[in-house]
């Protein structure tokens, strides 16, 4: 399709373990973001990427979570020693470098 | 940081009516974009706004630029059952930024339309 996508759509693990999160943005975009979205609230801001510049990281909660984005294209969001408050959906949007941010459908990780 | 204050929190109406929500700021916004988020999907872009003043529609749905850059609205006509979902404001993070990304969103809308 020629939509963002993210897989695995669904992620239950167990605390304390890690995961990666991939998402696949649409072909030409340059610039990739990701966002945390908790149970009936709005959208939490995680990292960006932009073309070959460093990813503006600000949004991360903890050195626990990171990101990279490999050949300006597939970017794999991973947080490692997973916690119960990491339990949300994990989306990703893409745009070209002054577009509107077109989202994936997300990825729902529950942590046991 | 920026906040967006949308109101209302939650709406019940019936098909055929009309709907307004709006969204506020304390900093100005030099972009505002209103998007629609179904269960289990991401959010859609429904209307990109870029300047003060600046009324677009989008089919039914209509949305405004404040004069003030500190607010933005959404009005949809003739409610029907597949509007039905979580409308939500967003804005560049830094303020009076003018460049998409880093976007901060308002608490969401949710819109139930009775049949």
């Amino acid at each position: 399709g020629a939509g963002v996508s993210q897989s695995p759509s669904n992620k239950v693990t167990e605390k304390g373990k890690d995961v990666e999160l991939r998402c696949d943005p649409i072909s030409g975009h340059t610039a990739l973001y990701w966002y945390r979205q908790s149970l009936g609230q709005g959208l939490e801001f995680l990292i960006y990427f932009q073309g070959n510049s460093a990813p503006d990281k600000s949004g991360l909660p903890s050195d626990r979570f990171s990101a990279e984005r490999t050949g300006g294209s597939v970017s794999t969001l991973t947080i490692q020693r997973t916690q119960q408050e990491d339990s949300a959906v994990y989306l990703c949007a893409s745009s070209y470098q002054q577009g509107a941010e077109l989202f994936g459908p997300g990825t729902r990780l529950t942590v046991l | 940081g920026q906040q967006l204050n949308q109101s209302p929190q939650s709406m019940f109406i019936q098909e055929g009516e009309d709907v307004s929500m709006n969204c506020t700021s304390s900093s100005i916004f030099n972009t505002w974009l209103w998007y629609k988020q179904d269960p289990g999907e991401g959010p859609v872009l429904l209307i990109a706004l870029y300047k003060a003043g600046e009324l677009t529609s989008n089919g039914r749905l209509t949305a405004q630029f404040g004069i003030t850059r500190k607010d933005s609205f959404l009005n949809i006509s003739a409610s029907i059952p597949s509007d039905v979902g979580i409308y939500f404001c967003a804005g560049p993070k830094r303020a009076g930024g003018t460049s998409y990304g880093k976007l901060t969103f308002g608490q969401g809308t949710i819109l139930t339309v009775h049949p």
